[in-house]
């Protein structure tokens, strides 16, 4: 099956800086979805980006199915930004996951 | 509202028991996941259903059975076969038909202890 490679593994950034997670596959991308991990585990939709590029607020991802990459950029960040971020690719109505990005972000 | 509601949000199993966690939507989506994370770690597929009466094997299957009777529910019973079950137990939906929209949404999640 389709492998999802994430990086950072870890990050950690001043409150105000700005971020960019990967995610790489190693097949072509069918549908992709980013998500963010609260602190209570629950795993809140950032995206649903194909292919393209999508803004919301101070968050933007893009993905290049072509390329096999997606990104992720979180712009001015916030204390509340904090906690896990995944990208999952879904083929055959299965999503497969990264393992993850952990981002923490101090006052 | 539509969404996907699991159930209980926390759940203690003693060694030997088989426990059943709860995961109903309302999005009249066609598939449905259950989905295992341990800590630090992504998430990793249990089983899978894209139509009532149907059901596939993920990538972790063993110690676990499900069902798939109604659109709305798919439950996932952690069998005392399962050796290490602690862990965050996440159910999700998407439709299934091709042609529409296939983005997944998440429960809230159980997480399940061995006592």
């Amino acid at each position: 099956g389709i492998q999802v490679e994430q990086s950072p593994p870890d990050l950690i950034l001043q409150e105000g800086a700005n971020s960019t997670l990967r995610c790489n596959f190693s097949d072509s991308v069918n549908n992709l979805q980013w998500f963010h991990q609260n602190p209570w585990g629950q795993l809140i939709n950032l995206f649903y980006i194909p292919s393209g590029t999508k803004q919301n607020g101070r968050l933007s991802a893009t993905t290049v199915a072509t390329e096999r990459y997606s990104l992720l950029y979180i712009s001015s960040s916030q204390t509340t930004d904090s906690g896990v971020y995944f990208c999952a690719e879904g083929s055959n109505y299965k999503l497969t996951f990264g393992k993850g990005t952990l981002l923490t972000v101090n006052p | 509202d539509g969404g996907i509601t699991q159930s209980p949000k926390y759940l203690f199993r003693k060694e030997g028991q088989n426990v059943t966690l709860s995961c109903e939507q309302n999005l009249n989506h066609d598939a449905m996941y259950w989905y295992r994370q341990d800590p630090g770690q992504g998430l990793r597929l249990i089983y899978y259903s894209q139509i009532v009466n149907d059901f596939q094997k993920g990538d972790i299957a063993e110690g676990y059975s499900v069902s798939r009777e109604k659109k709305e529910s798919f439950p996932l019973t952690v069998t005392s076969a399962q050796k290490n079950p602690t862990a965050f137990y996440l159910c999700a939906s998407t439709h299934r038909r091709p042609t529409m929209n296939t983005e997944a949404f998440f429960g809230q999640g159980t997480r399940l202890t061995v006592v």
